[in-house]
């Protein structure tokens, strides 16, 4: 079983609209947690990392969540852009040297003009 | 700087041949792993080298095997290719591993090389 869920699998917006895709995980122990962006035929880049005491981050449009009790991680995504079709990858880690990488299925999601 | 590159960016191959993969890390930086991303399984951690030992390995046959060198650029073989190892293959290049805040050793992905075996 997968240790990262994410959700929905896939996702179809409305250009302008906001969207907040989930990461729920049971890796343990836990070091921290991103969110990638992969565009179609083109690695992931990073879009945040939180560690343990990190509530929320944000970086530009995105904002990431976490909350390390319940095991739960939001991206949320303001005012979409067309640009902003891609799969959403959540990735925990368990060591801090990130060793022990554990990855999300992803959200594919589209942005509709 | 220049970021992480891959090559080739495509490769076809035909079922028991073997594979040859490159990849240039960021300047500086020491570790680099490897990821196989199918569209069914999504993305699996290979194997992560550093200063030309491999530091971690992942769940796949020894089929899949690598190695760095010492200006930290990294080549990746696969050998008898079957066709369930057509995939999208990446790259990813950090600082280094240690003790260091995971915040500071961001990983930075190449573009990937997209393998098809026929």
């Amino acid at each position: 079983k997968n240790q990262v869920e994410q959700s929905p699998q896939s996702l179809i917006i409305l250009e302008g609209k906001n969207c907040t895709l989930q990461c729920n995980y049971t890796v343990s122990p836990f070091s921290n947690l991103r969110w990638y962006k992969q565009d179609t035929g083109r690695g992931p880049v990073s879009l945040t990392i939180m560690t343990f005491s990190e509530n929320t981050k944000s970086n530009g449009r995105y904002t990431a969540t976490l909350d390390a009790d319940t095991k739960q991680s939001s991206l949320h995504i303001t005012a979409s852009q067309l640009s902003d079709s891609a799969s959403y990858i959540c990735v925990v880690s368990a060591s801090a040297n990130n060793n022990d990488m554990r990855f999300g299925a992803g959200t594919r999601l589209t942005v509709k003009p | 700087k220049a970021g992480v590159t891959q090559t080739p960016r495509y490769l076809i191959k035909t079922r028991g041949q073997q594979v040859t993969l490159s990849c240039s890390p960021i300047s500086g930086h020491r570790s680099v792993s490897w990821y196989q991303q199918t569209p069914g399984q999504g993305l699996q951690f290979l194997f992560e080298y550093f200063s030309e030992t491999q530091r971690n390995k992942g769940n796949f046959p020894g089929r899949f095997s690598g190695r760095q060198f010492s200006n930290s650029r990294s080549e990746m073989n696969v050998s008898t290719l079957e066709l369930g190892d057509s995939a999208l293959y990446l790259c990813a290049s950090s600082l280094e591993g240690g003790t260091l805040e995971s915040s500071y050793n961001e990983q930075f992905f190449g573009p990937g090389t997209r393998l098809t075996v026929l």
